[in-house]
C-alpha cells in the first residue's frame, strides 16, 4: 500500500513565524503535490514537483515555497505565516503522469493566530 | 481552460441509491477520477474512467460519456458511513496536475 505521511496533524503558529510542513511518501513516486483545502473553495494546488529539485507553481503559490531535496520528501514552507494561511494542508504523490492516481496524506490542520 | 461542475450538496436515505453528477470541459481528455473524502480526513481514490460506459466496484459504480463531457458516481444500498464529500477530477492536458471539482457533500439520513 502507498503510504503518504505528514509531519503533524494539527499545528498552531503565530503570525510572522516561519512554518515547515513535511511530507514523506514510501512508494518511489516521481510526483508530489501540496494542496490547501478551505470550505467552499475545494482543493487548490499550491506547488508540485515532478522530480528531485524540480518544482512548479500551482494555482496559489503566493506566500509559499517548497523544497524537494530527496525523492521521498516534499516540504512546504510558509516564510512568514499570516492568518489567511489558516487552512487544511494536504500532500499527495503519484507515480509519474497526470493519469496516475494521486495518494493523499492525512492532512495538517494549520491555525495561524 | 478546464472546468468541472458538481452539485454542492445532496441528501439521501439509508438503503437508497444516489447518483452524483459531474460535468467537465477540457481541451483534451485523459480520463476522470472520483475520490471520497470524509470530514477531517484525506481524499481516497474511488475510481478512474477513461473509456465510455459503466464500471462497477461493489456498491459503487462510475459512468463516463466522453461525447457529453459527463460522469456520474452511483452509490447503491447507501450506508451512514457513505456520508462524505465526493470529488470529481480530471488530469490537466500537460503536466502531472489534477483539476478538482468543488466536491459534492453527501448526507445519508436514517
Amino acid at each position: 500500500d502507498v503510504k503518504v505521511t505528514q509531519s503533524s496533524r494539527y499545528l498552531v503558529k503565530r503570525t510572522g513565524e516561519k512554518v515547515f510542513l513535511e511530507c514523506v511518501q514510501d512508494m518511489d513516486h516521481e510526483n508530489m503535490f501540496w494542496y490547501r483545502q478551505d470550505p467552499g473553495l475545494g482543493l487548490r494546488l499550491i506547488y508540485f514537483s515532478y522530480d528531485v529539485k524540480m518544482k512548479e507553481k500551482g494555482d496559489i503559490p503566493e506566500g509559499y515555497s517548497v523544497s524537494r531535496e530527496k525523492k521521498e520528501r516534499f516540504s512546504l514552507i510558509l516564510e512568514s505565516a499570516s492568518t489567511n494561511q489558516t487552512s487544511m494542508y494536504l500532500c499527495a504523490s503519484s507515480l509519474t503522469g497526470s493519469t496516475d492516481t494521486q495518494y493523499f496524506g492525512p492532512g495538517t490542520r494549520l491555525t495561524v493566530l | 481552460g478546464q472546468n468541472i461542475d458538481q452539485p454542492t450538496e445532496m441528501t439521501a436515505t439509508e438503503g437508497a441509491i444516489v447518483q452524483i453528477n459531474c460535468t467537465y470541459q477540457t481541451s483534451g481528455f485523459n480520463g476522470l477520477f472520483w475520490y471520497q473524502q470524509h470530514a477531517g480526513e484525506a481524499p481516497t481514490f474511488l475510481s478512474y474512467n477513461v473509456l465510455d460506459g459503466l464500471e462497477e466496484k461493489g456498491r459503487f459504480s462510475s459512468f463516463l460519456s466522453r461525447s457529453k463531457g459527463y460522469s456520474y458516481l452511483l452509490l447503491k444500498e447507501l450506508q451512514m458511513k457513505d456520508s462524505a464529500s465526493y470529488l470529481c477530477a480530471v488530469p490537466e492536458n500537460q503536466g502531472g496536475k489534477l483539476i478538482f471539482g468543488q466536491g459534492t457533500e453527501l448526507s445519508v439520513k436514517p
